[in-house]
């Protein structure tokens, strides 16, 4: 079974500064991966999600992701964060195969400084 | 679109008492899940359906859950009896090629 790991539970930035989230995922196979977002009393938004072909994705509100299939990693950036970025973030796995189930990461808070 | 419509956004109820959560997917969608969440186990999925029909209920913490879905539009998960442990929040999402996507959640408290 897939499995995904995000080693930071909580990330303090400024404003202004350049952001990286970590994630790590565990599937034999090419994953489908997934970033989300939430905001304090949302729902998960989606920001971007990797199936296959160019490993940098772009997504919305300025994030990218790089897949990296030697470290099984597929971290989220942004090179100058916003106030409003300040929330939860949850990186996903699929296996893309009938079921689409999805397994979360535990989640980074982030929390942004003026 | 509308996105992902859930219904109650709120909900607070008594112990004992049934609760019934609401879930619109969007349309064109062959996949529903319920998700739960709380601080201190996460995101858990509980079930899911594909063209309506239950795929995995293993998720599905005790008897007192149940969920249906009727038709490709419409979703409900059940909990009765209710008990505080419930309290959490309740996500509904659905998804077409592989890619879910949430609605805004119900916030259930029970006393």
């Amino acid at each position: 079974a897939q499995s995904v790991t995000q080693p930071d539970i909580h990330i303090t930035v400024s404003e202004g500064a350049s952001l990286e989230l970590r994630c790590n995922y565990s599937y034999g196979a090419t994953p489908y991966l997934f970033w989300y977002v939430q905001s304090p009393g949302q729902g998960l938004q989606l920001l971007l999600k990797y199936f296959s072909g160019d490993t940098l994705v772009q997504g919305i509100k300025g994030f990218e992701a790089e897949f990296k299939r030697s470290q099984s990693s597929f971290n989220l950036r942004k090179p100058s964060v916003h106030w409003s970025d300040a929330a939860e973030y949850f990186c996903a796995v699929g296996t893309g195969s009938n079921d689409y189930k999805l397994s979360f990461g535990a989640g980074t808070t982030v929390t942004v400084r003026a | 679109d509308a996105g992902v419509i859930q219904s109650p956004r709120h909900e607070v109820t008594e112990m004992g008492q049934e609760v019934t959560l609401r879930c619109k997917p969007i349309s064109g969608h062959d996949y529903l899940f319920w998700y739960r969440q709380t601080m201190m186990r996460g995101l858990e999925l509980l079930i899911y359906f594909n063209n309506n029909v239950p795929i995995d209920d293993s998720g599905m913490p005790e008897d007192r859950f149940s969920a249906k879905m009727p038709n490709a539009s419409f979703s409900t998960l059940k909990i009765q009896p209710s008990e505080p442990r419930d309290s959490a929040v309740y996500f509904c999402a659905s998804s077409r090629e592989g890619t879910q996507y949430f609605g805004p959640g119900t916030r259930l408290l029970v006393l």
